[in-house]
């Protein structure tokens, strides 16, 4: 699986848009991105996926440039209950015998203050 | 609610007890999933069950031994634990093949201290 690396931690700011970048410069061609967020305590919550240009839904957005070596996590008009880690992971659903192995790495803590 | 439980959500025990970890799922998967997440570490894949069958030991130490009966039950049996085993314990199901990627649904925890 494809090593992602993200900033380990983000500080922001009720209302605002907070994007989160991922980097992943070794992705291969059947790999998805995926993020996930977590709060303390609990499991990780899916929150979007791609494949590439850009995902909407009804919680975040991913814009995935056209290289695909990066990604990026943006968070519209954050609160204070915001505030968790987010994964970064990619994978390939195809890849046979570990087509559905999470490998998390430490994730980007964001603190979102009032 | 993601439709996974987890009992119980707390446990202590000592290093000579036995006690299991339950895992319900009750989204029709048929994959499921233990890890293990330390204090200030990622998250760590213990096993894995694809239609009841284990396809993934991560070098799992044997004081932790998973059993799957049914594809919407999944146990973590635990004995001899040592201190370092403190941790929480979250099991995960996922449809497979997954269509795209990977969305895996996690349970609550358990929390457990070895004293």
């Amino acid at each position: 699986l494809a090593k992602t690396t993200q900033p380990i931690s983000m500080d922001s700011y009720e209302g605002q848009e907070v994007n989160i970048t991922c980097s992943h410069n070794n992705i291969a061609t059947n790999d998805y991105i995926t993020w996930y967020q977590q709060f303390p305590s609990q499991g990780p919550r899916f929150i979007i996926q791609g494949y590439k240009t850009k995902v909407t839904n009804e919680v975040a957005s991913l814009f995935i440039p056209a290289d695909r070596k990066s990604s990026t996590l943006s968070l519209p008009r954050v609160s204070l209950s915001d505030t968790a880690v987010y994964y970064c992971l990619v994978g390939d659903s195809n890849s046979g015998g570990s087509n559905y192995k999470l490998t998390f790495g430490k994730g980007t803590l964001l603190t979102v203050n009032p | 609610e993601t439709g996974v439980t987890q009992t119980p959500r707390h446990l202590v025990m000592g290093m000579t007890n036995k006690k299991s970890l339950k895992c319900e799922q009750h989204l029709g998967h048929n994959a499921m999933y233990w890890y293990k997440q330390s204090a200030k570490k990622p998250l760590e894949l213990m096993f894995v069950y694809n239609f009841k069958e284990q396809t993934e030991n991560n070098s799992v130490p044997s004081r932790f031994s998973p059993e799957c009966p049914n594809s919407s039950h999944l146990f973590l049996h635990l004995h001899t634990l040592q201190p370092e085993d403190s941790a929480l314990y979250l099991c995960a199901s996922s449809q497979v093949p997954a269509q795209t990627g990977y969305e895996q649904y996690f349970g609550p925890g358990t929390r457990l201290t070895v004293t």
